[in-house]
């Protein structure tokens, strides 16, 4: 099983500022196969990057995955109030999949 | 626009069984492998099952194996998990989701409780 590990664990923030999330993989995998979610209390996630690069439909470009081997990154370019949420990566190649234990980004 | 919309959550006692169905709408269902994600309140999201296109191949995390089992039924655009032995670790919301997770369902929360 591929072990994801996120940090932060939570990240204080104002509106405006540039927010870098890591997620780290316990062994090498495809990029292909690496996702990012936004969840808000309540609500089910949401995708946000898929293929660890590619933004999903409607995803604002101020949202950026980059990242190979074992190591990703997602990329807020200026926090917008809505932005302020658990973000979650997701390894998808094969059985099981696995997901990080999220990163918090609230309000400093 | 895709919808997804889980049903058949609730209260059960521990050692009971529940089926969780998902209707889906708005794209071609037989087109693509769906799964189920759970979360425990509070807690992050945990893969709990997969199944193909065409029903034919299945896979189920090691915490629910042998316990659930993911079936669907492309004539009517659902997606089911069938839960048995149930135990208060399984309470959750559950949701539903296309593919790896491009769409998701609102959830429904089982609670497994005496």
């Amino acid at each position: 099983e591929i072990v994801l590990t996120q940090s932060p664990g939570t990240l204080s923030l104002s509106p405006g500022e540039r927010v870098t999330l890591s997620c780290r993989t316990s062994q090498s995998i495809s990029s292909g196969y690496l996702a990012w979610y936004q969840q808000k209390p309540g609500q089910a996630p949401r995708l946000l990057i898929y293929g660890a690069s590619i933004r999903a439909t409607g995803i604002p470009d101020r949202f950026s995955g980059s990242g190979s081997g074992t190591d990703f990154i997602l990329t807020i370019r200026r926090l917008e109030p809505e932005d302020f949420a658990v973000y979650y990566c997701q390894y998808y190649g094969a059985s099981p999949w696995t997901f990080g234990q999220g990163t918090k980004v609230e309000i400093k | 626009e895709v919808q997804l919309l889980e049903s058949g959550g609730g209260l059960v006692q521990p050692g009971g069984s529940l089926r969780l169905s998902c209707a889906a709408s708005g794209f071609t269902f037989s087109s693509h492998d769906m799964s189920w994600v759970r979360q425990a309140p509070g807690k992050g999201l945990e893969w709990v099952s997969s199944i193909n296109d065409n029903g034919g191949n299945s896979y189920h995390a090691d915490s629910v194996k042998g316990r659930f089992t993911i079936s669907r039924d492309n004539s009517k655009n659902t997606l089911f998990l069938q839960m048995n032995s149930l135990t208060a670790e399984d309470t959750a919301v559950y949701y539903c989701a296309r593919n790896a997770g491009t769409h998701w369902g609102q959830g429904t929360l089982v609670t497994v409780s005496s």
